[in-house]
C-alpha cells in the first residue's frame, strides 16, 4: 500500500537550515507529484508546493518561493525540502502528501515531521 | 490566492446531532472543494472530495453539498470517533489553500 515515511523531529537554532525527507513506497515514484504542505502549531494548514519526480518540475506558493527547496532523489524514491533561515515562524509541522489516482487530492499524507526553531 | 472563509471555527454537538460546516470561497472554484478531518497528533484524513463524492472508508453519515462560492459538510448522528478537527480544501487554482479549521467537540 501507499506509504510515506517522513524524517524524525529536528530542532534547529534561528538563521539555520533544515532539510527533511519523505521516502515513498508501494507505488512508482515516478507516477505522482510530492507535494509539502505546513501546519502551524494549532492552525490550519499552508500549501508550499510540490515537485514532479519525473521531470524535477518544482512549483511554489509565492509565500514560501525564498524559504524552501524541493528535490527528489529517484534512486531512493525520496523526497526532500530544505527550509533555509529559518525564524520562530518556521517552527511547524510540515507533511509531504500525494494524490489519490483517481484525483483525490491529498488522499495520501506522511505522518509529519515537527520542526522547532529555538535558540 | 483563493481565500476560503470557513466556519463556525468551534462546533459543540450530543452524540447523534447534525452539525453543519460551511466553507465560501473568494471565488467561483466549480465544485473542487474537499473536506478533511484531523485528529490530534495524525495527519488529515481526506474524507470528501469533488464537493460530495465520499472517499472509500467514509461512513455515509458524512455529505458534502454546495457550488459556486458557497459549499457545506455535514455530519449527520455524530459519533464519538467523529470528534476532530475538520478542514476544505480548494484545489481549483494553485496555491490549493485551506479554510482555518473547525474543531468540532462533545456537548
Amino acid at each position: 500500500q501507499v506509504k510515506l515515511l517522513q524524517s524524525g523531529a529536528a530542532l534547529v537554532k534561528p538563521g539555520d537550515s533544515v532539510k527533511m525527507s519523505c521516502k515513498a513506497s508501494g507505488y512508482t515514484f515516478t507516477d505522482y507529484i510530492i507535494h509539502w504542505v505546513k501546519q502551524s502549531h494549532g492552525k490550519s494548514l499552508e500549501w508550499i508546493g510540490y515537485i514532479n519526480p519525473y521531470s524535477g518540475g518544482t512549483n511554489y506558493n509565492e509565500k514560501f518561493k525564498s524559504k524552501a527547496t524541493l528535490t527528489v532523489d529517484k534512486s531512493s524514491s525520496t523526497a526532500y525540502m530544505e527550509f533555509s533561515r529559518l525564524t520562530s515562524e518556521d517552527s511547524a509541522i510540515y507533511y509531504c502528501a500525494r494524490f489519490g489516482g483517481n484525483g483525490s487530492p491529498f488522499a495520501y499524507w506522511g505522518q509529519g515531521t515537527l520542526v522547532t526553531v529555538s535558540s | 490566492d483563493i481565500q476560503m472563509t470557513q466556519s463556525p471555527p468551534s462546533l459543540s454537538a450530543s452524540l447523534g446531532d447534525k452539525v453543519t460546516i460551511t466553507c465560501q470561497a473568494s471565488q467561483n472554484i466549480n465544485k473542487y472543494i474537499a473536506w478533511y478531518q484531523q485528529k490530534p497528533g495524525k495527519a488529515p484524513r481526506l474524507l470528501i472530495r469533488y464537493t460530495s463524492t465520499l472517499e472509500s472508508g467514509t461512513p455515509s453519515r458524512f455529505s458534502g453539498s454546495g457550488s459556486g462560492r458557497d459549499y457545506s459538510f455535514s455530519i449527520s448522528n455524530v459519533e464519538s470517533e467523529d470528534i476532530a478537527s475538520y478542514y476544505c480544501l480548494q484545489y481549483v487554482n494553485l496555491p490549493n489553500t485551506f479554510g482555518a479549521g473547525t474543531k468540532l467537540e462533545l456537548k
